[in-house]
């Protein structure tokens, strides 16, 4: 059981703009900011969206993230197949003195 | 270009033990926190540890899943890092990353985020 919540599918046709969420509590997301992880099959994950809405080099406008109180979550607009991958929330908790993470979100372009 | 590579992966029985590496080349090692992550297969990532530059103390800390049976340390004159693993489980069974993400290793906001490309490891009988 995973500390932060995140649905475990989501799906989208190209182009389409799809949105997963991240859940947590006072301890974690409350009070810390978030990353995003991007986990292509077979792969590392690649940070995708730091401080939760901080896109690193080289990652395309189409990410973007938001956070508000206890819960985030990650938009991908202009959806490409190449988007197709598992997704990742991730923060410090206090409480835990350890990142936590949310338990992955599988994306399927249709 | 910054490179992290794991090795020491492979099929252990239960109650054996096993000693992975991660090589980093193209940071300052001996400045870097570092941690390791795991993935048991299907599932999500999981927080094993972490180990401070030694100028911070070198000490490491640990996660749920690797403490008490999981000792990580460092060699900075050969820019490596460790994990120890001990009376190993089927449950420990997961492909193991080095990272020096900043959040994770560091608990601060930041871009920088290099991870390897993981080594498997299988515990079974």
């Amino acid at each position: 059981q995973s500390v932060l919540t995140q649905p475990p599918s989501a799906s989208g046709t190209p182009g389409q703009r799809v949105t997963i969420s991240c859940s947590g509590g006072s301890s974690n997301i409350g009070s810390n900011p978030l990353n995003w992880y991007q986990q292509l099959p077979g792969m590392a994950p690649k940070l995708l969206i730091y401080s939760n809405n901080q896109r690193p080099s080289g990652v395309p406008d189409r990410f973007s993230g938001s956070k508000s109180g206890t819960s985030a979550s990650l938009a991908i607009s202009g959806l490409q197949s190449e988007d197709e991958a598992d997704y990742y929330c991730a923060t410090w908790d206090d409480s835990l003195i350890g990142p936590v993470f949310g338990g992955g979100t599988k994306l399927t372009v249709l | 270009e910054v490179q992290l590579v794991e090795s020491g992966g492979g099929l252990v029985k239960p109650g054996g033990s096993l000693k992975l590496s991660c090589e980093a080349s193209g940071l300052p090692f001996n400045d870097a926190w570092m941690s390791w992550v795991r993935q048991a297969p299907g599932k999500g990532l999981e927080w094993v540890g972490r180990i401070k530059s030694k100028i911070d103390d070198g000490t490491p800390d640990y996660g749920a899943p690797g403490k008490g049976r999981f000792t990580i340390s460092r060699d900075d004159s050969k820019n490596t890092l460790y994990l120890q693993m001990s009376s190993l489980k089927a449950e420990d069974t997961a492909v193991y990353y080095c990272t020096t993400d900043s959040l994770i290793t560091l608990a601060s906001p930041g871009a920088r985020s290099y991870w390897g490309q993981g080594t498997l490891v299988t515990v079974s009988s």
